[in-house]
């Protein structure tokens, strides 16, 4: 499948911070997505781009799609402890989804 | 409204037996998705089917998995026999057609001893 490039792979938060990830791809799509999954759930879809350029928020969470097209970045403002979890970026050519390894995000202790 | 339903959540085998995953969509969804997550990593497509027809299955190893929606709502996915690599999470997803964004449900996890 198409690979992407999500980094950091995993990163610690600690509450009041704003943290960022990204996903790179060496193809071009139109639609990029952002999901969450936690311990023991499937993956929820947080924000969906469509649009090169384009600049989403949902809550604290804000995703922008490259205007390449090629990448993406999600940033959290202000973390609270329930934003651990794993955040993937994926990305839809036709129904087809291709996702990212993940991004881990823990609390620092 | 009701999400993806799927059961069960947990199961442990041992290799060589069968198993199967019940996954029920959202209401009026009629694509369905079959996904497979191996740990540490995100999901893979295994089949989709836009109602009861499987309109892509080129992911799924049909030496030992099989799956079927008759009645184009509910779906069941199996494996027989079950080997000691098939232990992940296996995930189901739906949407109103293929154009749509996909919900999944909470996933089944597999472990085969």
């Amino acid at each position: 499948g198409q690979q992407l490039n999500q980094s950091p792979q995993s990163m610690f938060i600690q509450e009041g911070e704003d943290v960022s990830m990204n996903c790179t791809s060496s193809s071009i799509f139109n639609t990029w997505l952002w999901y969450k999954q936690d311990p023991g759930e499937g993956p929820v879809l947080l924000i969906a781009l469509y649009k090169a350029g384009e600049l989403t928020s949902n809550g604290r969470l804000t995703a922008q799609f490259g205007i390449t097209r090629k990448d993406s970045f999600l940033n959290i403002s202000a973390s609270i402890p329930s934003d651990v979890g794993i955040y993937f970026c994926a990305v839809r050519n036709d129904y087809k989804l291709s996702f990212g390894a993940g991004t881990t995000v823990t609390v620092r202790a | 409204e009701a999400g993806v339903v799927q059961s069960p959540r947990y199961k442990i085998i041992e290799k060589k037996q069968p198993v199967a995953f019940w996954c029920n969509p959202i209401s009026g969804h009629n694509t369905l998705y079959w996904y497979l997550q191996n740990l540490g990593q995100g999901p893979e497509l295994l089949i989709r089917y836009e109602n009861e027809e499987a309109v892509d299955d080129s992911q799924l190893p049909k030496d030992r998995f099989s799956a079927e929606r008759l009645k184009g709502v509910d779906s069941t996915l199996k494996i027989q026999p079950a080997e000691l690599g098939d232990s992940a999470v296996y995930l189901c997803a739906s949407s109103p057609d293929s154009t749509y964004e996909q919900y999944f449900g909470p996933g089944t996890r597999l472990t085969v001893t």
